[in-house]
């Protein structure tokens, strides 16, 4: 598997729903972030969560991020419609300067 | 609130020929970056700018690759000679330090025929 991982691959959930995404990677990191992208538009930061960090949240946003299982999550509460797109995890890896690697994200759709 | 940008939000070039796509990063921003996504793939890194040089760079950022930091402002990318599979979104990122938060431009969308 590659670095920055996320699971699943797709998710479809009711509005008002939470919306839980997982990501795992593979080498030590500095921090990682999560991104969303609304078909074939830009990447919109969403968290960023440093290493000596274990939870953040920002609005509906909770993420958490397990050094140990080098794992990371992004859980969305009381989804709306509007967070229909994809999500995609970064980790900054500690040996490789700033350059951030992607996963393949997972593709959330919110039905109302 | 500050943002990147990019010019031209779609390029379509004819094989071989050059292309220059340009982002106007974040004014106080230190850092740049270049990524690229090919269609239904995921984002991948191209290469990191500092102090006007490349700070570090991936395997698809061959020969064919440049990037120039003209002014005080603009941050580009050149392909000198474009391929079929040159073809992608091409994003622009900027942040103050290193290991800070990457914000990125809304991307060129370039099209090799």
């Amino acid at each position: 598997s590659q670095q920055g991982e996320e699971d699943p691959q797709a998710l479809s959930i009711q509005e008002g729903e939470n919306a839980t995404m997982n990501c795992s990677y593979k080498t030590s990191i500095n921090n990682l972030q999560w991104y969303r992208q609304n078909s074939g538009r830009g990447l919109v930061h969403l968290i960023l969560i440093r290493s000596n960090e274990r939870e953040k949240h920002s609005g509906r946003l909770r993420v958490t991020l397990d050094t140990s299982k080098k794992s990371s999550s992004l859980l969305i509460t009381a989804s709306r419609a509007a967070d229909t797109a994809s999500y995609f995890c970064a980790t900054d890896a500690l040996a490789s300067g700033s350059r951030l690697t992607f996963g393949e994200g997972t593709q959330l759709t919110v039905n109302p | 609130e500050p943002e990147v940008t990019q010019t031209p939000s779609h390029q379509v070039t004819q094989m071989g020929q050059e292309v220059i796509l340009r982002c106007v990063p974040i004014s106080n921003h230190l850092y740049f970056y270049w990524y690229r996504q090919i269609l239904g793939q995921k984002v991948e890194f191209l290469v990191s700018f500092y102090n006007n040089e490349i700070s570090e760079k991936s395997e698809i950022f061959d020969d064919q690759f440049s990037v120039e930091r003209p002014d005080g402002s603009n941050f580009t990318l050149k392909i000198r000679s474009t391929k079929l599979e040159d073809s992608a979104m091409y994003f622009c990122a900027s942040s103050i330090g290193t290991s800070a938060q990457q914000f990125f431009g809304p991307g060129t969308r370039l099209t090799v025929l």
